[in-house]
């Protein structure tokens, strides 16, 4: 079976730009969450979703938005690219909202210019 | 509000040895989840152990070992004879019913095991 998967691998923007991430959660699992690891710091949550609504958001700007489609599959959005966006964007599938089954994909990283 | 806090940055250590890696955590949750995952340099975060806070139960899986104490607030890993393979960053991470559903981690301690 395929584990997460996360599109692209690598990706270089320029601030101001807008970017969208995508994930394919692990067949069977419904909840999406993603998170952002800033380079040397843990991950940090970012969005939940599952069923396809939104079930939990952290402390992130507006710039951030995301959703999650009938398939359950799940795109992150960032518009008005900061420098400060730079990082691995990691997406977590759960076959629970509980999220205590938590399976990683291997991240997009960003590099914004 | 939960914290999660891996004191060690980094470890170093030689082949063939033992390195334990702490965890010390924060929540006002009666009910909550106990995670360590292993981060390689490919970036995926693979998942290692889950503990709930009723199973203070300690567990061996291999070289793997896990120390989990309700009084210190503590969840700590051991690996034994340790190897280059188990090169990486380990992270420790909470999820706590008031929190949501979110895994909260800790910053990560890198090791670095030589041959």
């Amino acid at each position: 079976d395929a584990g997460v998967t996360q599109s692209p691998t690598h990706l270089i923007k320029t601030r101001g730009q807008q970017v969208t991430l995508r994930c394919s959660p692990i067949s069977g699992h419904k909840s999406v969450s993603w998170y952002q690891q800033v380079l040397g710091q843990g991950p940090q949550f970012i969005f939940q979703y599952y069923e396809k609504e939104e079930r939990g958001r952290g402390n992130f700007p507006d710039r951030f938005s995301a959703r999650q489609f009938p398939n359950y599959s799940s795109e992150l959005n960032v518009n008005a690219l900061l420098l400060g966006d730079s990082a691995l964007y990691l997406c977590a599938s759960s076959p629970q909202v509980t999220n205590t089954e938590a399976f990683f994909g291997q991240g997009t990283r960003l590099t914004v210019v | 509000a939960q914290k999660v806090t891996q004191a060690q940055t980094e470890i170093s250590v030689v082949e063939k040895e033992d390195v334990t890696l702490d965890c010390v955590y924060e929540t006002r949750d009666t009910t909550y989840y106990l995670f360590w995952y292993k981060q390689p340099p490919s970036g995926e975060l693979v998942f290692l152990i889950r503990r709930n806070s009723f199973d203070e139960q300690n567990e061996i899986s291999g070289r793997y070992s896990w120390n989990f104490q309700k009084s210190t607030s503590s969840f700590n890993f051991t690996i034994t004879a340790s190897q280059v393979v188990d090169s990486a960053v380990y992270f420790c991470a909470l999820i706590g019913r008031a929190a949501g559903n979110k895994l909260t981690f800790g910053g990560g301690t890198r090791v670095l095991v030589k041959p």
